[in-house]
């Protein structure tokens, strides 16, 4: 299983973009690329994810680089409710192991 | 749709004791798992399935017991509850195929003394 190492914690100041980097080195070339976040202790909600291509949507843009080892997940404009534990995590797109392994994640805190 | 639905939302229980936390979505989703989140931790796999009938251990199956009756319900047990089991559980689903997405339930905030 592909494992992911992302920074521990991570400032933003409100209004400015948020840039979280997520290194996946070990991905293989059927596996998909998943953001989610913790805000305090609800339950993990999903961003956005993405297998070779970038992705944009409401929430947030999907950047992967062309070998596919990193990514980085941007939150245009950052406000204080983007405060929140993020986990990067890949995921086979095919049938097979479906342990989904969450790392630690990034602790991004958005200041006023 | 109701989504994921844990219950109980918090329990108490003593050293020894057995319990179940209760899993169920209606998204007909074939991938449900549980999760443990201790405190200033990230979240660590317990046990996962893929469907009816079929589980598997993830990274901390010891001291849990799952099984995947139907669809819908994905139940884990507690045998006999330690107090390193003291613990915030979530439950997730998804369906099996590439590019989707996992939904988490509410959790369970379990305390055992």
């Amino acid at each position: 299983d592909a494992k992911t190492t992302q920074p521990t914690s991570m400032d933003c100041a409100e209004g400015r973009a948020a840039n979280l980097p997520c290194n996946h080195s070990t991905i293989s070339g059927n596996e998909y690329v998943y953001w989610y976040r913790q805000i305090h202790s609800q339950g993990p909600q999903y961003i956005i994810h993405g297998l070779k291509n970038n992705e944009t949507n409401e929430m947030a843009s999907l950047i992967i680089t062309e070998d596919r080892k990193s990514s980085t997940l941007i939150l245009p404009h950052a406000t204080l409710r983007d405060t929140a534990v993020y986990y990067c995590i890949v995921r086979p797109s095919t049938s097979g192991t479906y342990k989904y392994i969450f790392g630690t994640g990034t602790r991004l805190k958005v200041l006023a | 749709n109701a989504g994921v639905t844990q219950t109980p939302k918090f329990q108490v229980l003593k050293t020894g004791q057995s319990m179940t936390l209760q899993c169920a979505q209606d998204m007909n989703h074939e991938y449900m798992s549980w999760y443990r989140q201790d405190p200033g931790m990230g979240l660590r796999l317990i046990h996962y399935s893929v469907g009816a009938g079929i589980t598997d251990q993830g990274e901390v199956p010891n001291g849990y017991n799952v099984s995947r009756s139907t669809t819908e319900d994905f139940p884990l047990r507690l045998l006999s509850a330690a107090p390193s089991q003291t613990s915030v559980y979530f439950c997730a689903s998804s369906y099996s195929r590439g590019g989707s997405p996992l939904h988490f339930g509410n959790g369970t905030r379990l305390t055992v003394t």
